[in-house]
């Protein structure tokens, strides 16, 4: 069965550092979501991604994060000066955008910033 | 602005019981669907079941099935015959694909099982 993966599982990096999340959506799917999960705390969205471009993107997702979608299988989540607060669970979903609209997610990296 | 309201930070229920979690939305749209997923310790966030507003037909997915009250913007989850492995955090989620597809959250209920 087709998955959505996430590399890498964990990444630790010191504050202001520069981060790439990877995730490698089901490949027949349009729609790419990155959520991310505070430890003990509710799922934020974060950006959607269609046809090559933001759809949509939350509060949290101001000019230290961006997305790219570098060769049509990758899609990365870019945080280029990392603060404490950004230590998270990363989600990446995505979703064909017919069946249900039920979005995938991939197993998460666990970020953890010092 | 949608919003999704999980009332029960944790329940507990005994092997082989039922339990209900609870969870209301709202939402000013007729269109919509509306999810549980499931989180065990891995974190790993898993489908458990799924409903779209046009249905009235409750969903069930095996143990797992859904009371949705259109009118009363709820939709609780029943899970029967509950299993050590269902102990985990569950969110609902609200999806409008009109509001940029995005998923809404509810905050979680922490689900224990008691042998």
């Amino acid at each position: 069965e087709p998955e959505v993966t996430q590399t890498p599982s964990h990444q630790v990096t010191q504050m202001g550092q520069e981060v790439i999340l990877r995730c490698v959506p089901i490949s027949n799917h349009l729609y790419f979501y990155w959520y991310r999960q505070i430890l003990g705390q509710k799922v934020e969205f974060l950006v959607s991604f269609y046809n090559n471009e933001i759809s949509e993107k939350s509060e949290i997702f101001d000019d230290q994060f961006s997305v790219e979608r570098p060769d049509g299988s990758n899609f990365t989540l870019k945080i280029r000066s990392t603060k404490l607060e950004d230590s998270a669970m990363y989600f990446c979903a995505s979703s064909d955008g017919v069946s249900y609209n039920e979005q995938f997610f991939g197993p998460g990296t666990r970020l953890t910033v010092l | 602005a949608q919003t999704v309201t999980q009332s029960q930070p944790e329940m507990s229920v005994q092997e082989a019981e039922t339990v209900t979690l609870s969870c209301t939305y709202d939402t000013s749209e007729s269109d919509y669907y509306l999810f549980w997923y499931k989180q065990p310790p891995s974190r790993q966030m898993i489908l458990v079941i799924r409903q779209e507003a046009y249905k009235q037909q409750n969903a069930t997915e095996n143990r797992f099935s859904v009371n949705f009250q259109k009118a009363a913007k709820s939709f609780s989850l029943k899970i029967s015959d509950s299993q050590l492995g269902d102990a985990a955090m569950y969110f609902c989620a609200y999806f409008n694909a009109g509001n940029n597809r995005k998923l809404i959250w509810g905050l979680g209920t922490s689900l224990a099982v008691n042998p």
